[in-house]
């Protein structure tokens, strides 16, 4: 089954405490990146890769990093979570071509930072 | 700044009328625009899509239509059925700009359908 994977789905942790997000899917997408959804703001856009080794900022990048040594995963990593970094997480994924931006999303993992 | 704006919060129908979800953007780069749908404790699901070559698609129950002009999309949905209550995203994309497709898509902030029986 064509799907993209997240884990965990749900995540308590306190400040300043390190934490990696995983995402992995499983369609050879080149594309993939990460969003978080806060109420009143819909979905922006954290990070996103074109292809293996090739990351750069979306809209909301403070306090994140990710990598891209695989095709299939793109993991979100929170080297100092702060209590501003509590929301909705997504990964998502996509063919690179221009003809059709549908992307693919994981199920989501609801960060808390205390 | 919200460069994809969706002004409703919610929305509540009765089922079987039309359910019309509104969208408004700023940038005039935008050339491609799409429509999700998310249910709770799940990830936005890809609904209907449209070109700015086109003012109108239409899939099943589900019709998306562009104002290229006034900048407006909607979403028509007829007739509306409880199974439709869900969260709806807009969303855009300058596919072409500067001759590259960058595959970014930017959010509205979702207008909460509820669909009564």
């Amino acid at each position: 089954e064509a799907q993209v994977t997240q884990n965990p789905r749900y995540l308590i942790t306190v400040t300043g405490k390190k934490l990696t997000v995983t995402c992995s899917q499983n369609m050879n997408h080149e594309y993939m990146s990460w969003y978080r959804q806060d109420p009143g703001l819909g979905l922006r856009q954290i990070y996103y890769s074109m292809n293996v080794e090739v990351t750069d900022k979306g809209d909301v990048p403070e306090g994140y990093k990710v990598s891209r040594k695989e095709k299939r995963n793109f993991p979100l990593i929170l080297e100092s979570p702060s209590p501003n970094q509590t929301s909705l997480y997504f990964c998502a994924s996509s063919f690179r071509t221009g003809t059709n931006e549908k992307l693919f999303f994981g199920s989501g993992t609801q960060l808390s930072v205390l | 700044d919200q460069q994809v704006k969706q002004n409703s919060p919610s929305l509540s129908v009765q089922e079987g009328r039309i359910s019309i979800l509104n969208c408004d953007y700023t940038n005039s780069m935008f050339d491609y625009f799409l429509w999700y749908k998310k249910y709770p404790a799940e990830g936005p699901t890809f609904l209907i899509s449209i070109s700015s070559i086109k003012d109108k698609n239409e899939d099943g129950r589900f019709t998306v239509f562009l104002n290229k002009s006034a900048k407006h999309l909607s979403l028509h949905i007829v007739p509306s059925q409880p199974g439709d209550s869900a969260v709806y995203f807009c969303a855009a994309s300058a596919r072409w700009a500067g001759g590259t497709s960058y595959g970014k898509l930017t959010f509205g902030q979702g207008t909460i359908l509820t669909v009564h029986p």
